[in-house]
């Protein structure tokens, strides 16, 4: 089976600054990984995806995250932060090839301060 | 495109009370999944389809949950007897062509039961 470790339940971060959200997931097998985000009183949102090839996946609104097979982690991250990226950041995997589940970390929360 | 299309977006209900939740998938897409999302416990997959079938039922919680997909266009999560442990925002998502291509997310349905 397949889980995932966000370390973050929060992450306060000044606008314009850099933010990192980690995440670790655990497999026996093979995976895809995912990042969504849900802002307030919406349902979640594909932000970026990794399937295979080139580590570092870029995604939508600046966002992008680094596979690390090694660390079993992929980390979503951002170099400058609007107010706009506050919203709950939920990373996800898959296991390649067996079914069509997708496993949800928990979520990170990430609070822009002014 | 209209998305995944959820409906009621918010019940409020009493205990003891028959709730259904009902979800319209994209066109086309042939796998559709329920998760529900509580404080406590994040996002969790009750149950997915396939081409109409129940391929996974082990997340829903009790017995009074059932899940049903009469055709590609619709399904329907059914709680009896409601209970206020039920209170969670339901989401309906769905994909074609497997979870590589990640899910598209309803807006969910604010479930309240007194």
């Amino acid at each position: 089976a397949q889980s995932v470790t966000q370390l973050d339940s929060q992450v306060p971060v000044f606008e314009e600054a850099p933010v990192e959200l980690r995440c670790n997931y655990s497999s026996s097998v093979s995976v895809y990984l995912f990042w969504y985000v849900q802002y307030p009183n919406q349902g979640l949102q594909l932000l970026l995806k990794y399937l295979s090839g080139s580590t570092l996946v870029k995604g939508i609104n600046g966002f992008e995250a680094e596979f690390n097979k090694s660390q079993t982690s992929f980390h979503l991250r951002k170099p400058s932060v609007h107010i706009s990226d506050t919203a709950e950041y939920f990373c996800a995997v898959s296991a390649l090839n067996r079914d069509d589940k997708i496993i949800f970390g928990k979520g990170t929360r990430l609070h822009i301060l002014p | 495109d209209a998305g995944v299309i959820q409906s009621p977006r918010h019940e409020v209900t009493e205990m003891g009370q028959e709730v259904t939740l009902r979800c319209k998938p994209i066109s086309g897409h042939n796998s559709l999944f329920w998760y529900r999302q509580t404080m406590m416990r994040g996002l969790e997959l009750l149950i997915y389809f396939n081409n109409n079938v129940p391929i996974d039922d082990s997340g829903m919680p009790e017995d009074r949950f059932s899940a049903k997909m009469p055709n590609a266009s619709f399904s329907t999560l059914k709680i009896q007897p409601s209970e206020p442990r039920d209170s969670a925002v339901y989401f309906c998502a769905s994909t074609s062509m497997g979870a590589a291509r990640g899910y598209t997310f309803g807006s969910g349905t604010r479930l309240t039961v007194v």
